[in-house]
């Protein structure tokens, strides 16, 4: 099947930094990516869609400033935590469609762990 | 057994048993529907999906089971094995394209050898 990579798998970093997720499509092309994050032991929860060509749609109570997409190319979405802090740290998870013969079917990463100190 | 409380609900089997996973999903529009096995610390991994239009549909040891009457999927694992360990998911969406999806609670599944 489709590959979709993240990067970095896991990153620590200070309260008040900011951080940057890439989530790339290794095979193919996706002019839509999603982006969700996951609590421990809990279920995804989409964020945002990620468009290219044009801005990012924000699911309700997801802050835009917060966390800023950016979809460069039709491989790579990136997600930039701002002034992360503590409550920030979760599981990110991106996913990318692509069409198969079964039809659409979403391709997902294996996730980015972000631990705020 | 499964057991349900403040932690995932989880599913305790013996391998070789056949397991049932079950999800009540949210959205009565819903028509595509879709089961994902995640593993620790990864990303979900597709496994079967089932459209509105069938009510049954199997692949290699498993089967989705879909009732739109009372909003209910079940995905039956056949002689599972110690490798079916994972979290379940089951996630709805509008049609089967680029929709986004919205995923269940999940349910982990513990296979002892």
């Amino acid at each position: 099947g489709a590959v979709v990579s993240q990067h970095p798998s896991r990153v620590i970093c200070k309260s008040g930094t900011s951080v940057k997720i890439e989530c790339r499509s290794l095979d193919f092309q996706a002019t839509t990516m999603f982006w969700y994050r996951q609590f421990p032991k809990k279920s995804l929860m989409l964020m945002a869609t990620s468009n290219e060509g044009s801005k990012a749609t924000y699911e309700q109570g997801v802050e835009k400033d917060k966390f800023l997409i950016n979809h460069a190319s039709l491989t790579l979405s990136t997600l930039t935590v701002t002034s992360a802090h503590p409550e920030d740290s979760s599981f990110y998870i991106c996913s990318a469609p692509m069409m198969t013969s079964g039809g659409n079917e979403q391709f997902f990463g294996p996730g980015t762990r972000l631990t705020v100190l | 057994g499964e057991s349900v409380g403040l932690h995932l609900p989880t599913l305790s089997v013996q391998e070789g048993d056949n397991s049932i996973i079950n999800c009540a999903y949210s959205n009565s529009a819903s028509d595509y529907f879709i089961w994902y096995k995640q593993e620790s610390g990864k990303g979900p991994q597709f496994i079967i999906d089932i459209r509105s239009n069938m009510d049954k549909r199997q692949g290699q040891r498993v089967t989705v089971l879909l009732n739109k009457t009372v909003k209910h999927l079940s995905l039956q694992i056949a002689a599972t094995q110690p490798g079916d360990s994972a979290v379940y998911f089951c996630a709805e969406t509008l049609d089967s394209g680029y929709s986004t999806l919205t995923f269940g609670k999940g349910t982990m599944l513990l296979v002892s050898p």
